[in-house]
């Protein structure tokens, strides 16, 4: 079954520490993850991709297959990442579907 | 330009009433996505459009919803019969290429509570 777990639905830092977003993905197959981000009152949007391997406002997220890992990191969290975090899943079906973790909300204290 | 629009942003109705919710993509989007969202979960998947063609409708989860996308654009999704457990945000997404589907970008939703 294909299945994204999100373990944390609260993780609470202090601004300019280090951020690890856990996500976990079940999928028989070559899955492509991202990483969606809503922040207050905005609407939900996409942050990154794995297959782009890029870091957006100073976020990375590496794809461990082994773990089936996809964990979203960023070295010194500021006070404007502040949002709800969800990890999705795409399969190879083509129709685009994602299949969405339950969401962590990062709660980034001054 | 603007963005996914949806309308009503909210509605209440009484179980067993229909209801009708509408999405206006971002003009020129080939693709359309509707998701339903529980309280404190993910959204999930209900179904996917290309242009006026439902090419996925495996979320759906009873043959109560319906959605129609008859001139490509503009989208309904339908509920008939409403039962409590319909209460939920359903968003409604929009992309722009077959190319890209996962670059989804997401309407504020409409809040469905089913009393």
């Amino acid at each position: 079954a294909q299945r994204v777990t999100q373990p944390e639905k609260l993780l609470s830092v202090f601004k300019g520490a280090p951020v690890e977003l856990k996500c976990n993905y079940s999928y028989s197959g070559s899955p492509e993850l991202f990483w969606y981000v809503q922040y207050s009152r905005q609407r939900l949007q996409l942050l990154l991709r794995h297959i782009s391997r890029e870091s957006i406002k100073g976020f990375t997220a590496d794809l461990n297959k082994g773990e089936t890992s996809f964990h979203l990191k960023k070295p010194f969290a500021q006070e404007e990442d502040s949002a709800m975090y969800y990890c999705a899943l795409s399969g190879r079906s083509n129709t685009g579907k994602l299949i969405f973790g339950q969401g962590t909300t990062l709660q980034v204290k001054p | 330009g603007a963005g996914v629009s949806q309308s009503p942003r909210y509605k209440v109705a009484k179980r067993g009433q229909d209801v009708a919710l509408r999405c206006d993509p971002i003009s020129g989007h080939v693709s359309l996505f509707w998701y339903q969202q529980a309280l404190g979960q993910g959204p999930e998947f209900l179904t996917y459009f290309q242009n006026e063609a439902q090419l996925d409708k495996s979320g759906l989860p009873s043959d109560r919803f319906f959605a129609e996308r008859p001139e490509g654009s503009v989208s309904t999704l339908k509920i008939q019969r409403t039962q409590q457990e319909d209460s939920a945000v359903y968003l409604c997404a929009s992309s722009l290429a077959s190319q890209r589907l996962y670059e989804q970008y997401f309407g504020p939703g409409t809040r469905l509570t089913v009393t």
